[in-house]
């Protein structure tokens, strides 16, 4: 079965760090790109970022609204990938899901989400 | 960066009747237009990618029409199960993905 776990989450000050994890299962994790979406309570979806393959140099993307403060990483070894999180924002409060990117581009699994909170 | 837009916001239809729900870009992206639903507590969950394939397992009642900057997902005949948030997403001009702002159904 194809599955994204994500993990890490919780309440964190503003100005603040959190590292989310997001471990895949079933699936050749090496061979995909991977985003972050996120989705703050009762709103809409909106894209984090994404890292790309080993073949494609890990290549990265973010967000206006979080680009210089989150980063995106893998580990082959243990199919995770990573979203760092750096001088958070009380905005940046939401619920954040680990999603695989299907071969053109769109998002075919979507993990099950974690939760973040950024509050003083 | 193009924008999504959907109509409507809220759409209240019977059980086992029609739903439309309209997404419509800023500028054209081709057939690179993805459905996604959403009921509560729950992640998305792709229905629909290439505007109009369904994606593994979804039900035939889904249906995704449209090119360029106007998409359309209907679903023939509601059921209980139906009830959610649906959003459109294009891949076609990355990065950024982009969603639109969300049709929610719900029951009359």
């Amino acid at each position: 079965e194809v599955q994204l776990v994500e993990s890490g989450g919780g309440l964190v000050q503003p100005g603040g760090s959190l590292k989310l994890s997001c471990a895949a299962s079933g699936f050749t994790f090496s061979g995909s790109a991977m985003h972050w979406v996120r989705q703050a309570s009762g709103k809409g979806l909106e894209w984090v970022g994404r890292i790309r393959s080993k073949i494609n140099n890990y290549a990265t993307a973010y967000a206006e609204s979080v680009k210089g403060r989150f980063t995106i990483s893998r580990d082959e070894s243990n199919s995770t990938a990573y979203l760092h999180m750096n001088s958070l924002k009380t905005e940046d409060t939401a619920v954040y899901y680990c999603v695989r990117q299907a071969n053109y581009y769109y998002m075919d699994v979507w993990g099950i989400g974690t939760t973040v909170t950024v509050s003083s | 960066e193009i924008v999504m837009t959907q109509s409507p916001a809220t759409l209240s239809v019977p059980p086992g009747e029609r739903a439309t729900l309209s997404c419509r870009a800023s500028q054209s992206v081709s057939s690179n237009l993805a459905w996604y639903q959403q009921k509560p507590g729950q992640a998305p969950r792709l229905l629909i990618y290439g505007a109009s394939t369904r994606a593994t397992g979804i039900p035939a009642r889904f249906s995704g029409s449209g090119s360029g900057a106007e998409f359309t997902l209907t679903i023939s005949s509601l059921q209980s199960e139906d009830f959610a948030v649906y959003y459109c997403q294009q891949y076609d001009d990355r990065p950024p993905w982009t969603f639109g702002q969300g049709t929610k159904v719900e029951i009359k």
